[in-house]
């Protein structure tokens, strides 16, 4: 069984810095693309990015909101997944979901899906 | 980025009637669109990929359509345990982008 499990989230400052984590057990961590995904209170779905493994070059890719003031890292050793996150702002206030993407395919049509969530760690940004 | 717009925002349903949610890219996304579930207070969970291949143990009574830039969801028969608020994704290009939702309540 794949478990996600966050944490690291709290009350901040704007301006300020927090740094979530999210420990991975059930799959072989280091082949995996993890990502992170945000949800304000009452509110829809955000992607914030995710980064792929080092065989396919750890490349990472951002949401626009987001882009350069968080930093998606990941400690193959740990089984670990990092969100830094720097320069917060009022409207970064939301639930963290870890989350792992697969490649799915449909009778040769292969697509990436988000296919695990933890529980989600809150981040409040409020003076 | 591409945007995602669902509608409706939310609909009222009863149990066995036939639902209906639309999802519209901003471009051509070929079949690169996923449908999520998710009930108040919990995670979300894939229910579609590839615009209309269920996710194993999800009911039939589900099924996905469409291609290009329209897309819908259906539920053919609606459950009590269907309550919940459902997101479309686009995965053709990031950064993946979603649905505002839908929320489909009694």
């Amino acid at each position: 069984e794949v478990q996600l499990v966050e944490s690291g989230g709290g009350l901040v400052k704007p301006g300020g810095s927090l740094r979530l984590s999210c420990v991975v057990s059930g799959i072989t961590f280091r082949n995996a693309w993890m990502g992170w995904v945000r949800q304000a209170p009452g509110k829809g779905l955000e992607w914030v990015g995710r980064i792929k493994s080092k065989t396919d070059a750890g490349t990472r890719d951002y949401g626009a909101p987001v882009n350069g003031r968080f930093t998606i890292s990941r400690d193959d050793s740990k089984n670990t997944l990092y969100l830094q996150m720097d320069s917060l702002k009022t409207e970064d206030t939301a639930v963290y979901y870890c989350t792992t993407e697969g490649n799915y395919d449909s009778s040769g049509f292969y697509s990436f899906v988000i296919d695990n969530w933890g529980q989600g760690t809150l981040v409040t940004v409020s003076s | 980025d591409i945007q995602m717009t669902q509608s409706p925002s939310s609909l009222s349903a009863s149990v066995g009637e036939r639902v209906t949610i639309t999802c519209r890219a901003s471009q051509s996304i070929s079949r690169y669109l996923n449908w999520y579930q998710q009930k108040p207070g919990k995670v979300p969970k894939f229910l579609v990929y590839a615009a209309s291949t269920l996710q194993g143990g999800v009911p039939s009574r589900f099924s996905g359509s469409g291609s290009g830039t329209d897309f819908t969801l259906t539920i053919s028969s609606l459950q009590p345990e269907d309550f919940a608020t459902y997101y479309c994704q686009q995965s053709y290009s990031p950064p993946w982008t979603f649905g505002q939702g839908t929320r489909v309540e009694i």
